[in-house]
């Protein structure tokens, strides 16, 4: 059964923590992404990879990190620096790049208190 | 910065109404993409419009790409309770390979 997958789906932590979102697809897709969504409002891009070993900064990227070592894997950090780390974390994959349609998770959403 | 503006923010409907949802883009895109996401859940990808002035239809669902290719509508007839949630667009700049511009949602609302 192809698609992808987030964990956890609910995620607290302390604040000063680094914590790491898993994301992983197995539809043999180039592309990966991961967007921030807050209560009531569209998606922002934190990152993005088109092809492995590579990846690029969206428009909200400060105070995360990523890595893209296997086309199947694209975990996000969210480290201490991210001021307003609250927020329902969506990972999405693609075969090409913008010109085609994404795929999502299911989303992980992560409390810090 | 280019940007998607979507309205309404919400609407709400008596079941059998119609919908309809809007995107205004600050700058000619590529193509539009449409997706909806469930109370709870995430975004689903609908559909994807290309050409200037395309329709295309699913059952219910009528979507539009407009001939400047800068503004799109996705209309929905006689809503029914499995339609609500938020929908939203997503465009690719024609003038640029960076991203998509997503907008911020409408949220489809059943009135009991």
């Amino acid at each position: 059964d192809g698609g992808i997958t987030q964990s956890p789906k609910y995620l607290f932590r302390k604040e000063g923590q680094n914590v790491t979102l898993s994301c992983e697809q197995n539809l043999n897709h180039d592309a990966m992404y991961w967007y921030r969504q807050d209560p009531g409002q569209g998606l922002r891009l934190i990152y993005y990879s088109q092809i492995v070993n590579d990846f690029q900064k969206g428009d909200i990227a400060e105070g995360y990190s990523v890595s893209r070592e296997k086309k199947e894997s694209f975990p996000l950090t969210v480290t201490s620096a991210q001021k307003n780390p609250t927020a329902f974390y969506l990972c999405a994959s693609s075969r090409g790049d913008w010109a085609y349609e994404q795929y999502f998770g299911p989303g992980t959403r992560l409390t810090v208190t | 910065g280019q940007q998607v503006m979507q309205i309404p923010q919400y609407q709400h409907v008596q079941e059998g109404e119609d919908f309809t949802t809007y995107c205004n883009s600050s700058t000619t895109l590529s193509n539009i993409q449409w997706y909806k996401q469930r109370p709870g859940g995430h975004p689903v990808f609908l559909i994807q419009l290309v050409k200037s002035g395309e329709v295309k239809k699913q059952k219910r669902l009528t979507f539009q790409f407009g001939e400047a290719k800068k503004n799109s509508s996705l209309h929905i007839t006689a809503t029914q309770t499995t339609d609500v949630g938020t929908y939203f667009c997503a465009g690719k700049a024609m003038d640029s390979n960076y991203q998509l511009i997503w907008g911020a949602g409408t949220k489809l609302i059943i009135k009991p």
